[in-house]
Formats: structure tokens, sequence, C-alpha cells
């Protein structure tokens, strides 16, 4: 079984820019996140999405950020304009709705902004 | 304010010895908690989940436990490998929490 695809891999911009990441999540996964993993630190929610609607996402910066799962497959999350301190590995992760506890994670995006 | 805490200290042990890594949380009640385990440059993999109504689960040289009145978690690996050499995270999830991760704890086993 294919793995949660990710793209770019890296990406560098400069502040103000905006950048977009790409996720297709394992295929019958209803349940997909978003997370930010800033270095030295642990993954950080900043959206969960139930098939394509928004479970969670108290976390998410929405002023800059927006993340969108149309049709409750693959998924974008946009970050508009960027900021220093948004230089992370931005993580996608999806579960099996039937077994929603166990994650499968994708290689992450590298964000580093200039 | 709910939080989450894993040895930021490289655990450094030797080949064929056990390692524990501790994962302590305050101001939760989760349902349960996951270990994961996480190589640079790649995204965590799932390890096991263990529930709030369960003390202990076995997969292989894993081993977790469960603690939920010293709010505490404790990930074994019996005879440890270089292979197993890499970072370990704790996450706590369900009821009303979104999936929280620590910050994990890296572990180093020498030949």
């Amino acid at each position: 079984e294919a793995g949660v695809a990710q793209s770019p891999r890296y990406k560098i911009i400069e502040k103000r820019q905006s950048v977009a990441f790409w996720c297709n999540p394992i295929s019958g996964h209803a349940t997909l996140y978003w997370y930010q993993q800033i270095l030295g630190q642990g993954p950080k929610l900043l959206i969960q999405f139930q098939n394509n609607g928004v479970v969670d996402d108290s976390q998410l910066p929405k002023d800059r950020f927006s993340a969108e799962r149309l049709k409750g497959v693959d998924s974008t999350l946009k970050i508009q304009p960027a900021k220093l301190e948004d230089s992370a590995v931005y993580l996608c992760a999806s579960s099996d709705s039937g077994n929603s506890y166990e994650q499968y994670f994708g290689p992450g995006t590298r964000l580093t902004v200039t | 304010s709910q939080k989450i805490e894993q040895n930021s200290e490289a655990l450094n042990i030797q080949e064929g010895k056990t390692a524990t890594l501790t994962c302590n949380y305050t101001n939760y009640s989760p349902a349960y908690l996951q270990w994961y385990r996480q190589d640079p440059g790649r995204g965590p993999v799932f390890l096991l989940l263990i529930r709030e109504n369960e003390k202990e689960k076995r997969k292989e040289r894993l081993k977790v436990t469960f603690d939920t009145t010293l709010k505490q978690s404790l990930f074994h690996i019996t005879a440890s490998q270089p292979a197993d050499s890499a970072t370990y995270l704790c996450a706590l999830a369900g009821g009303s929490y979104i999936p929280t991760f620590g910050r994990g704890t890296s572990l180093i086993v020498h030949p």
C-alpha cells in the first residue's frame, strides 16, 4: 500500500511571499492532519479534517494559514504571507476512521523562510 | 495549562541493554497514549498505542506502561540494537483533546 505523499520536499522562500504544500493521504483514509514541526520540538497539530470537513483548526494561525480538502481526498496547506518563524517541517498524516488513533505520516516539507 | 514532558537529554546506552524512555503529562486525562519513532528527515512512524484502562502493552521487543495516577508512561526497548537509534515521541489524545506530541527523546545505542 502506498504511503502518504507530500510535495514539495523542500521549499525556500522570502518573508512575505506565499507558499503551498500538497498532501495525498493513504487511499481510503478519511482523517487527514497537518502538523508543524519546528526543529527540536514535537509535531504541533494545525488542522484535522474528517473527509472534507474540519474537525479542529484551533491552532491554525488563520490570519496567514489556510487549508482545504475539497473532495475529501488530497489536501493543500497555504501560508500567505510567510514569516521567518514559519520555518519548520510541515507534516501531513492520515488515519483510517475505523482505527483513527494510528496516524501514518508523510515525509514532510521542509520550509525555510529567509 | 496542559503539558507533556519528555527528557530533552539524549539517552546513550550499550547494545543489548534495555532502553527506558519516560513521558510525563500534566493537566490531561487522555483516553490513550501513543509512541512514535522519528528518524532524521522523516515523518514519525507509529509504534504502539495504550488506552487509559490498560496498564501495559507489548509488541516484540517493545513494552509500554501507562500509569494514569502518576500521569506517566514508560517505553522500554529490550535487547537494544544500534538500528534502534532514533527520536521517540509520545502523543496524547482522545476525549476532548486534540492529538498532542511531546518534543521527543533521542536514543543512541552504541555497538
